[in-house]
């Protein structure tokens, strides 16, 4: 089956540790996406990578960091330096000149 | 920076009425898009409009790209319990480029 998938489904850390959640998809997409949303709230952009070896910052960057290093592969690390963690990770990937894909999101739980 | 309204922030439906709701944008957009998200799950992308003036078509739902291009509206007709969720409108200046998100609206069953 074609499509992006996030693990883990929920995930529990203990405040001061880093994290990184998996984003992975097969469907030959250049660009991937990471969002944050809080709960009753809208999705704001924490990085995005449009080709391999290459990521921007979003609007929140911020105590979050990404690696690219394959196309299918755009995992998020959640550093200790993130004031306020907990929240709805969405992951999301497309063709360069097509729209966006979301995979079902990561809930992360700060202890 | 951009910033898209979206209005009502929530409603209630009753089973068999058509629902509507809008997106405002402070500047221009060349591509609009409806997102449905149901809890705990990602966004699944409903409809995309490309062109100014457009009214697309899927199923129950229709939705326009406003001629300005600054604003999009959406319309559920006969409302089933399935419709119930939160829907996103999300702005593109161009393929390839991030999406800004509105803040939803969160439609719900009335009691």
């Amino acid at each position: 089956d074609g499509g992006i998938t996030q693990s883990p489904k929920y995930l529990f850390r203990k405040e001061g540790q880093n994290v990184t959640l998996s984003c992975e998809q097969n469907l030959n997409h250049d660009a991937m996406y990471w969002y944050r949303q809080d709960p009753g709230q809208g999705l704001r952009l924490i990085y995005y990578s449009q080709i391999v070896n290459d990521f921007q910052k979003g609007d929140i960057a911020e105590g979050y960091s990404v690696s690219r290093e394959k196309k299918e592969s755009f995992p998020l690390t959640v550093t200790s330096a993130q004031k306020n963690p907990t929240a709805f990770y969405l992951c999301a990937s497309s063709l360069s000149t097509d729209t966006q894909y979301f995979g079902p999101g990561t809930r992360l739980t700060v202890l | 920076g951009q910033q898209l309204n979206q209005s009502p922030q929530s409603m209630f439906i009753q089973e068999g009425e058509d629902v509507s709701m809008n997106c405002t944008s402070s500047s221009i957009f060349n591509t609009w898009l409806w997102y449905k998200q149901d809890p705990g799950e990602g966004p699944v992308l409903l409809i995309a409009l490309y062109k100014a003036g457009e009214l697309t078509s899927n199923g129950r739902l229709t939705a326009q790209f406003g001629i300005t291009r600054k604003d999009s509206f959406l319309n559920i007709s006969a409302s089933i319990p399935s419709d119930v969720g939160i829907y996103f409108c999300a702005g593109q200046l161009a393929a390839g480029n991030k999406l800004t998100f509105g803040g939803g609206t969160r439609v719900l069953v009335k009691p």
